[in-house]
């Protein structure tokens, strides 16, 4: 069965070093999402990307963020300057559109947890 | 604001028991689909079980099956037969039928099923 994957499946880094997160979506799947989960809490939308382009951002998703699709299979999520406050579990997420239609359900990687130090 | 409410921190179960997990949802849209995710301790995210706005069947996914009150904004899930392997985060999800439309989740409740 087609999944979701992320890669590295752990990152620590440094306050203020940049980190690349990376998502493989399943292969006929249109629609790209960024959710992160602090622990403990809910999981919250960053961010989703259609059409090569943004479609919708939160406000979490400000200028020390960014996405990017580099090839016809990755989907990478960039922070320019970490924060200790980014420290969270970063999840990816890929739906197919319906002919004509809406997208379809949302299937998730396994998520990528991140420390800042 | 478009919120998902799960009023349950916590519940537990007896194993082979049925338990029901509730949620409450704001919406201004007629169009809308709701989730239920499952997180394991591995905190991996799992589709259980998905229901159309549009769709006035309840749906059913073998032990999984939910109530939808679309007047009351209510959407709870019922899982019968309660396993040792049901244990985990659970999560109530709108999401508003539009391109690119975002998952908006509730705080989740935490089940535990006992032997």
């Amino acid at each position: 069965e087609p999944e979701v994957t992320q890669t590295p499946s752990h990152q620590v880094t440094q306050m203020g070093q940049e980190v690349i997160l990376r998502c493989v979506p399943i292969s006929n799947h249109l629609y790209f999402y960024w959710y992160r989960q602090i622990l403990g809490q809910k999981v919250e939308f960053l961010v989703s990307f259609y059409n090569n382009e943004i479609s919708e951002k939160s406000e979490i998703f400000d200028d020390q963020f960014s996405v990017e699709r580099p090839d016809g299979s990755n989907f990478t999520l960039k922070i320019r300057s970490t924060k200790l406050e980014d420290s969270a579990m970063y999840f990816c997420a890929s739906s197919a559109k319906l002919a004509g239609g809406p997208q379809e359900t949302q299937y998730f990687g396994p998520g990528t947890r991140l420390l800042v130090l | 604001a478009q919120t998902v409410t799960q009023s349950q921190p916590e519940m537990s179960v007896q194993e082979a028991e049925t338990v029901t997990l509730s949620c409450t949802y704001d919406t201004s849209e007629s169009n809308y689909y709701l989730f239920w995710y499952k997180q394991p301790p591995s905190r991996q995210m799992i589709l259980v079980i998905r229901q159309e706005a549009y769709k006035q069947q309840n749906a059913t996914e073998n032990r999984f099956s939910v109530n939808f009150q679309k007047a009351a904004k209510s959407f709870s899930l019922k899982i019968s037969d309660s396993q040792l392997g049901d244990t985990a985060m659970y999560f109530c999800a709108k999401q508003v039928v539009y391109q690119g439309g975002k998952l908006i989740f509730g705080q989740g409740t935490e089940l535990s099923v006992k032997p």
